[in-house]
């Protein structure tokens, strides 16, 4: 397993169009994470499943954005009407985890969305 | 989760040792105390955890004060490839696990 996966690397849209983002998490992690980074900030937490489940969801992800993890495998990331605003890089992470514990998160090298 | 605050930038000479305070003074007593860092146009990596003792992996050391309200994290010898933004995250063990980064510490190692 080579980690974790993000297609595609960088997206350039206009104003408007839907876009979608993938992540393809490492095999045996249960846990999936979708965080958003601006320039010069760090990374700020999306939404989290737990295998197929969404269990936490930031206010930050307005009802444009959409997330799922069918099946418990890998994960997309939708934006729909696409705002200036909504340029950022898009960061996946994936853990194991349990009702408690310590897993580190392995993050996806971003998708990069530009919105023109 | 508790605040965390680090400088916004420091320097360090190339085989130095490099040392990132991070104050937590907010912290409480199930609170660890994690460090990640990124690279330029990478994902972050995980570095090192620990809650109360002091740790120290292939990476690099923790150092947790005794009161817990700061800590200091440790690269024996940088490198140029050190060359990152280091973030300091306080969190529950028992929680979703969702990382809360602040600003960092963008740490410039030169020749």
């Amino acid at each position: 397993d080579t980690g974790v996966s993000q297609d595609p690397r960088h997206k350039i849209t206009k104003r408007g169009q839907n876009v979608t983002f993938r992540c393809d998490p490492i095999s045996e992690h249960n846990r999936l994470y979708w965080y958003r980074q601006t320039l010069g900030q760090g990374p700020e937490f999306l939404t989290y499943f737990q295998n197929e489940a969404q269990l936490e969801k930031s206010r930050l992800l307005s009802d444009r954005f959409s997330a799922e993890r069918p099946k418990g495998s890998f994960s997309t990331l939708e934006i729909q009407r696409t705002e200036q605003g909504d340029s950022a890089m898009y960061l996946c992470a994936s853990s194991y985890g349990g009702t408690s514990g310590h897993y580190e998160q392995y993050f996806g090298p971003g998708t990069r969305l530009t919105v023109t | 989760d508790a605040k965390t605050t680090q400088p916004p930038s420091m320097d360090c000479a190339e085989g130095r040792a490099a040392n990132l305070p991070c104050n937590h003074s907010t912290i409480s007593g199930n609170e660890y105390v994690y460090w990640y860092r990124q690279i330029h146009s990478q994902g972050p990596q995980y570095i090192i955890h620990g809650l109360k003792n002091n740790e120290t992996n292939e990476m690099a050391s923790l150092i947790i004060t005794e009161d817990r309200k700061s800590s200091t994290l440790i690269l024996p010898h940088a490198t140029l490839r050190d060359t990152a933004v280091y973030y300091c995250i306080v969190r529950f063990s028992s929680n979703t696990g969702k990382l809360i980064f602040g600003q960092g510490t963008t740490l410039q190692v030169k020749p």
